[in-house]
């Protein structure tokens, strides 16, 4: 079974700053996909960035890029020029190639606070 | 505007109740999840179902139950014998194919065990 860890429960941040998130994942597929979620206080579930594991080049999104390492089984996002709004639980998520379902599979979380 | 809505915002239930959670998309999703949420854990899949009339255990199905008679809706009832069912329910959906990479999440039930 496939599994996704967040070490880092909590980090924080102070505003202007880059600030790093960690993701770990184990699976023995060769086609699968990587997401990064945020969660804020209103508990909507927004989607930030993925990966398509097939891609050597990390995504980037505006301040958020990852560094997919997929030899190492990792999927780091990096929050660049952090702002008060980033403040959020962000979850890393994990889903397998499109001939294997489609459900995805969640890391715990980790709790970012921006200070001002 | 199209997305998922999910009924009631706020549940609570007594010791031994059934209680239904209710999730409509009108997205034309083919794919339909429910996820529970609990402090520490992230998200866990309850069931989920890819077409109508069929659905699948996820990894927490026990004391759970679903039906997806409509591709449009998948409620989720929570059975008395679910021993811990207090914590914070998402439903989503996805529309089943490769170009498709986004999952419309729902803003959630709370469910208290009063």
């Amino acid at each position: 079974a496939q599994t996704v860890t967040q070490s880092q429960p909590e980090m924080s941040v102070q505003e202007a700053e880059t600030v790093t998130l960690s993701c770990t994942y184990d699976t023995s597929e060769s086609d699968y996909y990587l997401f990064w979620y945020k969660q804020p206080p209103s508990r909507q579930m927004i989607l930030v960035i993925r990966q398509e594991a097939y891609k050597q080049q990390n995504a980037t999104e505006n301040r958020f890029s990852v560094n997919f390492q997929k030899a190492a089984k990792s999927f780091s996002l990096k929050i660049s020029d952090s702002q008060l709004g980033d403040a959020a639980m962000y979850f890393c998520a994990y889903r397998r190639g499109e001939t294997s379902g489609s459900r995805l599979t969640f890391g715990e979380g980790t709790q970012l606070t921006v200070n001002p | 505007d199209g997305g998922i809505t999910q009924s009631p915002k706020y549940l609570f239930r007594k010791e031994g109740q059934n209680v239904t959670l209710s999730c409509e998309q009108n997205l034309n999703h083919d794919a339909m999840y429910w996820y529970r949420q609990d402090p520490g854990q992230g998200l866990r899949l309850i069931y989920y179902s890819q077409i109508v009339n069929d659905f699948q255990k996820g990894d927490i199905a026990e004391g759970y139950s679903v039906s997806r008679e409509k591709k449009e809706s998948f409620p989720l009832t929570v059975t008395s014998a679910q021993k811990n069912p207090t914590a914070f329910y998402l439903c989503a959906s996805r529309q089943y194919s490769p170009a498709s990479y986004g999952y419309t999440f729902g803003s959630g039930t709370r469910l208290t065990v009063v």
